[in-house]
């Protein structure tokens, strides 16, 4: 059965140190794994995905993630935080090959002072 | 263009009573999904619809719960007789369904409904 595990629920950094956002997953074939964002009080955006090509992924606003299978990791990482990266971040799974179903982790809430 | 749109945006009922809830996909989009999310149980797949197939209905958490889409496009999702439990944020989400092996097409979210029973 494919299931993610977000490590940390809340993540604390300041303003232009690095992100990381830990993930780790669980699937019985080669997984699909995304990370969508949640703004407060705004809809799920997809950051970035990963389907089985390069297994450094890029995404929007300067986020990136890396498929480690020997790990069966997908952290989500970036280089220098702004105060906008304030959001509830999840690490998905799909659960099926063929997409049509996402399993989220529980979510991890970056917080970014300044 | 136009999102995922979803009514309405706040729902507040008493026990025991029936709600409807909404979902306009993406025009275009085949493929629709329902999503519940409550507090600190993150988000759980609920029901799947694509074109005209049998809907995937694995993840309704009781015979409470139903989901239609009529003509392809909006679709409902109703909650009967319900319990406090289920107060969370009903999330819609629609996409594109890959024709292509291996493929994949990104679910685009709606704002969600947050639902209150008491």
């Amino acid at each position: 059965a494919q299931s993610v595990t977000q490590l940390d629920s809340h993540v604390s950094v300041s303003e232009g140190t690095p992100v990381l956002l830990r993930c780790n997953y669980s699937s019985s074939y080669s997984p699909s794994l995304f990370w969508y964002v949640q703004h407060p009080n705004k809809g799920l955006q997809l950051l970035l995905k990963y389907t089985s090509a390069a297994t450094l992924v890029k995404g929007i606003n300067g986020f990136e993630a890396e498929f480690k299978k020997s790990e069966t990791s997908f952290h989500l990482t970036k280089p220098s935080a702004h105060m906008s990266d304030a959001a509830e971040y999840f690490c998905v799974v799909s659960a099926n090959q063929a997409g049509t179903a996402l399993i989220f982790g529980k979510g991890t809430t970056l917080s970014v002072s300044s | 263009g136009a999102g995922v749109s979803q009514s309405p945006s706040n729902k507040v009922t008493e026990k025991g009573k029936d709600v409807e809830l909404r979902c306009d996909p993406i025009s275009g989009h085949t493929a629709l999904y329902w999503y519940r999310q409550s507090l600190g149980q993150g988000l759980e797949f609920l029901i799947y619809f694509q074109g005209n197939s049998a809907p995937d209905k694995s993840g309704l958490p009781s015979d409470r719960f139903s989901a239609e889409r009529t003509g392809g496009s909006v679709s409902t999702l109703t909650i009967q007789r319900t319990q406090q439990e289920d107060s969370a944020v009903y999330l819609c989400a629609s996409s594109l369904v890959s024709l292509l092996a291996g493929g994949y097409n990104e679910q685009f979210f709606g704002p969600g409904t947050r639902l209150t029973v008491l």
